[in-house]
């Protein structure tokens, strides 16, 4: 089944610096999803990302897909504390299931 | 729209007890879905459904049943309360490949 692995589990940093997550599929997506959880809350969906070396940007946040398609990543510019939360990816629904990449929590010390 | 909504948000049961877990979706989604949130675990899925009247099961769905009559309405049902159910439940709709969660139900069993 497809394996969507992401990195790093765990990220601190101080307010104001970068921040990037990334996501990593077994297998070639044919999009791929991306999802932000704040403390105590539910996942809320962010974007998706369609095309191969597709680059979008919710202000801060930049989203890439790879040219394969494989993998994607997740960049924060100039963190805040409102950034702070769990990010995660996920890829299309194949065999009637989604697949999570694990997860990166992101702590930003004020 | 309400959206996703899950009842009850806080649940306290004894080992041995059964209980059910509401959702409900009002955006005429065919995909339904439950997760369980463990620390570190990511979001695993229970059981699922691509439509009324049709469920499967997903990852971890050992001590778990669904079932779905209608279209908005995707109950999950602990048949015998265990100390290893202790977890944050998610429910989701779909559309296409964005999934939509409710804002969770924090289940603890003594």
């Amino acid at each position: 089944g497809q394996q969507v692995m992401q990195i790093p589990q765990y990220q601190h940093v101080q307010e104001g610096e970068d921040f990037t997550t990334y996501c990593n599929s077994s297998t070639t997506l044919s999009n791929i999803q991306w999802y932000k959880q704040r403390p105590g809350g539910h996942p809320v969906f962010l974007i998706q990302l369609v095309k191969s070396g597709e680059v979008k940007k919710q202000k801060r946040l930049t989203f890439q897909f790879g040219e394969a398609k494989k993998n994607s990543s997740l960049h924060i510019t100039a963190t805040q504390t409102t950034d702070v939360g769990t990010y995660f990816c996920a890829g299309p629904r194949t065999g009637n299931q989604f697949y999570f990449g694990t997860g990166t929590s992101l702590t930003v010390i004020p | 729209n309400a959206g996703v909504t899950q009842t009850p948000k806080f649940q306290v049961l004894k080992t041995g007890q059964s209980m059910t877990l509401q959702c409900a979706q009002d955006m005429n989604h065919e995909y339904m879905s439950w997760y369980r949130q463990d620390p570190g675990m990511g979001l695993r899925l229970i059981h699922y459904s691509v439509g009324a009247g049709i469920t499967d099961q997903g990852e971890v769905p050992n001590g778990y049943n669904v079932s779905r009559s209608t279209t908005e309405d995707f109950p999950l049902r602990l048949l015998s309360a265990a100390p290893s159910q202790t977890s944050v439940y998610f429910c989701a709709s779909s559309y296409s490949d964005t999934q939509y969660f409710g804002p969770g139900t924090r289940l603890t069993v003594l």
